[in-house]
């Protein structure tokens, strides 16, 4: 069983179209995250939530739209998708409420390719 | 502020050669945790080591070593008789108790192991 899944793991896609990319953990943790990996691997935090809680809102476009169902599940919806939107998204989770002290589980990645 | 630095961009290394990664770090903060993750060819990635800011026993785990170093800000990972399974983009990451989005990830070493 894979602990955290996320759905597609390829998504390619036109300009202005909108798209949602689904993540799913089976660990039983309180928190995920979206994570969006650029071009030259860099990695930045999205959003994270606990519980179904926001916690965390980083400086992302309001076209990104996080939600989550239950704890088990943090969906991502892009409206109006740009260019430079194309990346590797990154679902993840933790035990915990905060990134702290806790190992983060990763899944496989979205790679997202906006033409 | 916090923030991770790995100067290695590319490493290339013959197999068997032994090979170090370095990560240097930068936070205010006296508690803190350092996390190693790896990102194989497949895209995933994996958490390989966590260490608290109090803690600056070096750690070995079969080929895997870290040496955390707080008077020059650093912790190193180092590879023992690399494997061609080795080959993957290594990430350093800083976390800090305070403030909600408090991991940091550094740019990845992309290591190259070479039969």
């Amino acid at each position: 069983d894979t602990a955290v899944s996320q759905t597609p793991k390829y998504l390619v896609t036109q300009m202005g179209n909108d798209k949602s990319i689904k993540c799913e953990q089976n660990l039983g943790h309180d928190t995920m995250y979206w994570y969006k990996q650029d071009s030259k691997k860099f990695l930045k935090i999205m959003f994270s939530y606990n519980n179904k809680e926001l916690i965390i809102n980083e400086t992302v476009p309001n076209r990104f739209s996080p939600k989550s169902p239950d704890k088990a599940h943090l969906n991502l919806h892009i409206n109006s998708l740009e260019l430079g939107d194309s990346a590797v998204y990154f679902c993840a989770s933790s035990q915990g409420r905060t990134a702290t002290n806790e190992k983060l589980f990763f899944g496989s990645g979205t790679q997202l390719s906006v033409l | 502020a916090q923030k991770v630095t790995q100067a290695q961009t590319e490493i290339s290394v013959v197999e068997k050669e032994d090979v170090t990664l370095d990560c240097v770090y930068e936070t205010r903060d006296t508690t803190y945790y350092l996390f190693w993750y790896k990102q194989p060819p497949s895209g995933e990635l994996v958490f390989l080591i966590r260490r608290n800011s109090f803690d600056e026993q070096n750690e070995i785990s079969g080929r895997y070593s870290w040496n955390f170093q707080k008077s020059t800000s650093s912790f190193n990972f180092t590879i023992t008789a690399s494997q061609v399974v080795d080959s993957a983009v290594y990430f350093c990451a800083l976390s800090v108790v305070t403030g909600a989005n408090n991991l940091f990830f550094g740019t990845g070493t992309r290591l190259t192991v070479i039969p």
